[in-house]
């Protein structure tokens, strides 16, 4: 079945650094949406990337997805400790079948020491 | 205001004990959907509903069943609850068969003794 691979898992990083979590799925995908789940809340929709090739930007975040729509990326310039929390991407297969099967990566921690 | 509501939001219960949680959306959203998290695996899809009397299994649907009899619930079921059941829940809703925003509950915590 599809398989959604999410790294790193942990990331720790001085505030003003930048941040990048990176997504790969191991089949096509028809879009691919991130969520934020800050500590002990649940996830919150930040975006959902639909093309080849798209790259959508939120303020310092930066959201890229695959020209093979296959991967996916989460950029934050100049962390702050508000961003800490777990990211995760989600992806849609681009099957014909189980057409509402969302599939989840295992998520990437940000901490960020002030 | 937009909201999933899930009940109970803690439960601790033994094992073999049927439950339900419910979900209930405000949106009239067609799409909802469970998800369980555990430590390390993200989140799980258990049960999707595409629309009222339409559903189908995620990737860990085994030892659940749901029902949408109602546009706005989506109850998951717990026939005979194991302590490998013992998780955060989260149910969800989105418009555009899942393909807008998804709309997370605020979840659930389930121990299964």
């Amino acid at each position: 079945g599809q398989q959604v691979m999410q790294i790193p898992q942990y990331q720790h990083v001085q505030e003003g650094e930048d941040f990048t979590t990176y997504c790969n799925s191991s089949t096509t995908l028809s879009n691919i949406q991130w969520y934020k789940q800050r500590p002990g809340g649940h996830p919150v929709f930040l975006i959902q990337l639909v093309k080849s090739g798209e790259v959508k930007k939120q303020k310092r975040l930066t959201f890229q997805f695959g020209e093979a729509k296959k991967n996916s990326s989460l950029h934050i310039t100049a962390t702050q400790t508000t961003d800490v929390g777990t990211y995760f991407c989600a992806g849609f297969n681009a099957g014909g079948t189980s057409y509402g099967k969302l599939t989840f990566g295992q998520g990437t921690i940000l901490t960020v020491h002030p | 205001e937009a909201q999933v509501t899930q009940n109970p939001r803690y439960l601790i219960t033994v094992t073999g004990k049927k439950l339900t949680v419910t979900c209930s959306q405000n949106m009239n959203h067609e799409y909802m959907s469970w998800y369980r998290q555990d430590p390390g695996l993200g989140l799980r899809q258990i049960y999707y509903s595409m629309n009222v009397e339409v559903t189908d299994k995620g990737d860990v649907p085994e030892g659940y069943k749901v029902s949408r009899k109602e546009k706005r619930n989506f109850p998951l079921i717990l026939e005979s609850p194991s302590p490998n059941q013992t998780s955060l829940y989260f149910c969800a809703s989105s418009s555009g068969q899942g393909r807008n925003t998804i709309y997370f509950g605020e979840g659930s915590w389930l121990t299964v003794v």
